[in-house]
């Protein structure tokens, strides 16, 4: 079966400017997921949507943070305008139903660089 | 808040030897417990999970964890490490039964462990 697929996979960009990243779950997969893994740290999440919905973006940054799932399917996670805090790896991950033991499977990442 | 605590940034081992990574997680309420590893140039993947039953679980590539109630871990172990299990390692944890953001996986900051072969 595919995997969680990202792109781009790197993205350098200089601060103000906007950048988009976009995320194709696994097929059948209803829970999608975005993280944030700063230098050093682990994940932290952005946002969850279970379908179209999101259903916990408690710690978007939503002044300049965007996210949206058309279709319950595709995803597309937005800054603007980028700043150079947000210099960090963008994880999508999905999980076929949103319960607390399931599985999240995770993409491959955006490794963003604001200059 | 929740959190979880990897204490070991680094690990270096020789090939053979036992390997013991640290997890402790503060969480008021019943939990479930994952490790994720992420290999050099490759996306985390799940390792093991826990959340009911043999506090012992077993994972893949002969890896194991200990769930300890009464000390808020869930330690990772492997009796002989392989030049192929350099990686990163990360603790996670979510409460079982909970509704909007405390069913979030939290994770930990990671373990980098080198084997040397």
């Amino acid at each position: 079966e595919a995997g969680v697929v990202q792109s781009p996979r790197y993205k350098i960009i200089e601060k103000k400017q906007p950048v988009a990243f976009w995320c194709n779950p696994i097929s059948g997969h209803n829970t999608l997921y975005w993280y944030r893994q700063n230098l050093g740290q682990g994940p932290e999440l952005l946002i969850r949507y279970e379908n179209e919905e999101a259903v916990d973006d408690s710690q978007l940054p939503k002044d300049r943070f965007s996210a949206e799932r058309l279709k319950g399917v595709d995803s597309t996670l937005k800054i603007q305008p980028a700043e150079l805090g947000d210099s960090a790896v963008y994880l999508c991950a999905s999980s076929p139903l949103p319960w607390e033991r399931e599985t999240q499977y995770f993409g491959p990442g955006t490794r963003l660089l604001v200059l | 808040a929740q959190s979880v605590s990897q204490h070991n940034h680094h690990v270096i081992l020789s090939e053979a030897a036992s390997l013991e990574l640290g997890c402790n997680y503060s969480y008021g309420g019943t939990v479930n417990l994952f490790w994720y590893v992420q290999y050099p140039g490759q996306h985390l993947q799940l390792l093991l999970k826990y959340f009911s039953g043999d506090p012992l679980v077993k994972g893949i590539k002969g890896f194991e964890a200990e769930f300890i109630k009464s000390k808020f871990s869930f330690n990772l172990r492997k009796p002989s490490v392989q030049w192929s299990d350099t990686a990163e390692y990360f603790c996670a944890v979510n409460g079982e039964n909970y509704g909007g953001s405390q069913g979030n996986l939290i994770f930990g900051k990671g373990t980098k462990l080198s084997v040397k072969p």
